[in-house]
């Protein structure tokens, strides 16, 4: 079964400085898509990024990448120029399986508290 | 503007009470799901469906019901089968194109049982 690994609960990064959140990932699968996932106080998910297993090159959003490397199956998130919004659950999720099959996994999130 | 929505925002039901949540999106997803969250587990998949008159059981289907008559629609019944029912349920809808996998998700719904 695909699993998903969070292993941070909380985080806390200063205003304007940058923060990096892990993930790891079990998978026997080749073909699947990596998220990240945010979820501010009002409890809205809302996505942050995504990369697919099949692409080397590492997702980019503005202030946000991620750093892919799918030997180790390790997602992490990094966050540049932190803002107070940035403060939020942050969830990592897999999804595999096309068409009928496909499902998303989630990790348990961690916690990204954003100070002056 | 396009969306899902998830009424009501705040939903109070004695035990033993079938309670029904529910998930509209003009998306024109094909896709939908209903997913779990407690504190500190993240979220948990319900059910979900492809297609208009097809579900399937997600990692924890035991205790809920659900239906897709309709492309917009996906209502999850929470029985009183379900042992702990209290918890913030969101819905999430997703195209099953390739191209676009991630899912969108509504505003959520927190059930109290009580």
């Amino acid at each position: 079964a695909q699993t998903v690994t969070q292993s941070q609960p909380e985080m806390s990064v200063q205003e304007a400085e940058t923060v990096t959140l892990s993930c790891t990932y079990d998978t026997s699968e080749s073909d699947y898509y990596l998220f990240w996932y945010k979820q501010p106080p009002s409890r809205q998910m809302i996505l942050v990024i995504r990369q697919e297993a099949y692409k080397q090159q590492n997702a980019t959003e503005n202030r946000f990448s991620v750093n892919f490397q799918k030997a180790a199956k390790s997602f992490s998130l990094k966050i540049s120029d932190s803002q107070l919004g940035d403060a939020a659950m942050y969830f990592c999720a897999y999804r595999w399986g096309f068409g009928t099959a496909s499902k998303l996994t989630f990790g348990t999130g961690t916690r990204l508290q954003v100070t002056l | 503007d396009g969306g899902i929505t998830q009424s009501p925002k705040y939903l109070f039901r004695k035990e033993g009470q079938n309670v029904t949540l529910s998930c509209e999106q003009n998306l024109n997803h094909d896709a939908m799901y209903w997913y779990r969250q407690d504190p500190g587990q993240g979220l948990r998949l319900i059910y979900y469906s492809q297609i208009v008159n097809d579900f399937q059981k997600g990692d924890i289907a035991e205790g809920y019901s659900v239906s897709r008559e309709k492309k917009e629609s996906f209502p999850l019944t929470v029985t009183s089968a379900q042992k702990n029912p209290t918890a913030f349920y969101l819905c999430a809808s997703s195209t099953r194109d390739r191209s676009s996998y991630e899912q969108y998700f509504g505003p959520g719904t927190r059930l109290t049982v009580t």
